[in-house]
């Protein structure tokens, strides 16, 4: 079966430092991955999404980046972190079908 | 653009009571049809789905019907329990391509003893 994992599980980081999140995902290969943000009490913003190795989506113009280094592996990335970059980071990927499967997510905070 | 409303919440119920959460999408074609349920602190899990027209997903006794005449995919569930008390999102996705999907902006359930 199909499992995804995220890590770290919650992050707190000061204001201008770098930030990495790693996400993978075991039993599929070539899946689409995708990185999504959840402010608190608020609905998911979509960040990126990749259809392969190397091919990344933004949706969002922001100071954060996201890599594909290999098939089900995916990194979100900041140079700095600013205060809004604070939230609930989720990763997903999805069947053929359309349906996503999410992570257990990591609550950043920037302080 | 594709869009999916749901009812405001919070909701707040008492167990054992009757559950509709209403969603109604806006797309061209025919998506494919997701509720997705987020419990405090956790990743959204997959709750059902529907691909096409009149199919009805259930799970848990969680039921939605595709429902094209209305564009509408409303959450029921006839008796609710203290565990279901979580965040409900509707989605809608056209598979193929980026499979990217359109969620609504959730709504809370609380369900008191």
């Amino acid at each position: 079966s199909q499992t995804i994992h995220q890590w770290p599980a919650t992050l707190v980081q000061p204001v201008g430092s770098p930030l990495s999140l790693e996400c993978t995902v075991e039993g599929t290969s070539n899946p689409n991955l995708y990185w999504y943000r959840q402010a608190a009490g608020r609905g998911l913003q979509l960040l990126f999404y990749s259809v392969g190795i190397g091919q990344i989506s933004s949706e969002v113009p922001q100071n954060l980046s996201a890599s594909r280094p290999q098939d089900r592996q995916f990194i979100l990335s900041s140079k700095k972190l600013l205060l809004s970059d604070s939230g609930f980071y989720l990763c997903a990927w999805a069947t053929g079908m359309g349906e996503q499967y999410f992570g257990p997510g990591t609550r950043l905070t920037v302080t | 653009g594709n869009s999916v409303t749901q009812m405001e919440g919070p909701v707040t119920l008492s167990e054992e009571a009757f559950l509709t959460i209403n969603c109604t999408y806006t797309a061209t074609g025919y998506p494919s049809l997701f509720w997705y349920v987020q419990y405090p602190g956790e990743g959204l899990q997959l709750l059902l789905k529907a691909t096409k027209a009149d199919d009805k997903g259930s799970n848990k006794g969680f039921e939605a019907t595709y429902r094209k005449e209305t564009t509408s995919f409303h959450l029921e569930k006839g008796s609710v329990q203290v565990s279901d008390s979580a965040v409900y999102f509707c989605a809608l996705t056209f598979p193929g391509g980026g499979n990217k999907l359109t969620f609504g902006t959730g709504t809370q359930l609380k369900v008191e003893l």
